[in-house]
């Protein structure tokens, strides 16, 4: 069953703008942890951010910030300001072993962002 | 900043052969994984590597795959006899803290 659901295939934005970039999850674990990654034309995985279930406050690594709304499974990616570089596919993961956390990421299908000048 | 190193970054290779694809995870790691991306779509789940033993396994890994951990810095994933359907970016990546999966720039499989 599809856990990861990211409903953008592609967007487009102006450079300077903010983005957000939708993920919606499902899981029955009260301990699950949401990832979101970069992913460059030149192929490479870059991690970006980190929610965990628990967490108190929303996750921002500088321009990156995920608006997390438990009750809605939902784990939006905002990018401020966004940037040429910032042209590349986005995906949002989760781990949802509470067991284990060093659990297997399961991915959803990506958002592709063009940065437009 | 440590990184994850794949090698090849590019194969080609002949359906039925073997390849052998090359990782050295982050020194202080202790879980290992692979993963793919088949092209244009999302990346999946292969395997997962623990204290020198698999700790869990998706349907893809089926016994054309094979994990080892030859010395204390390679993780290799073989697969025995490649089909064209292999053909796909492979993600090497490793994990100390609960949060910090770093992922290698991958190795792209082509199989013709």
């Amino acid at each position: 069953a599809q856990k990861i659901t990211q409903t953008q295939p592609g967007m487009f934005v102006q450079e300077k703008e903010a983005v957000t970039l939708d993920c919606t999850y499902d899981t029955s674990d009260p301990s699950y942890g949401l990832f979101w990654y970069k992913q460059p034309s030149s192929g490479e995985m870059i991690f970006l951010i980190y929610q965990g279930s628990y967490d108190q406050q929303n996750a921002t690594e500088g321009r990156y910030s995920l608006n997390f709304q438990k009750a809605r499974k939902s784990a939006n990616l905002v990018i401020s300001a966004s940037q040429l570089g910032d042209s590349a596919m986005y995906f949002c993961a989760m781990r949802d072993c509470p067991t284990d956390s060093w659990g297997k990421l399961q991915f959803g299908a990506g958002t592709q962002v063009v940065v437009t000048p | 900043e440590p990184e994850v190193t794949q090698t090849p970054s590019h194969q080609v290779t002949q359906m039925g052969q073997e390849v052998i694809l090359r990782c050295v995870p982050i020194s202080n790691h202790l879980y290992f994984y692979w993963y793919r991306q088949i092209l244009g779509q999302k990346v999946e789940f292969l395997v997962s590597f623990y204290n020198n033993e698999i700790s869990e396994k998706s349907e893809i890994f089926d016994d054309q795959f094979s994990v080892e951990r030859p010395d204390g810095s390679n993780f290799t994933l073989k697969i025995r006899s490649t089909k064209l359907e292999d053909s796909a970016m492979y993600f090497c990546a490793s994990t100390l803290r609960r949060y910090g999966y770093t992922f290698g720039s991958g190795t792209r499989l082509t199989v013709v």
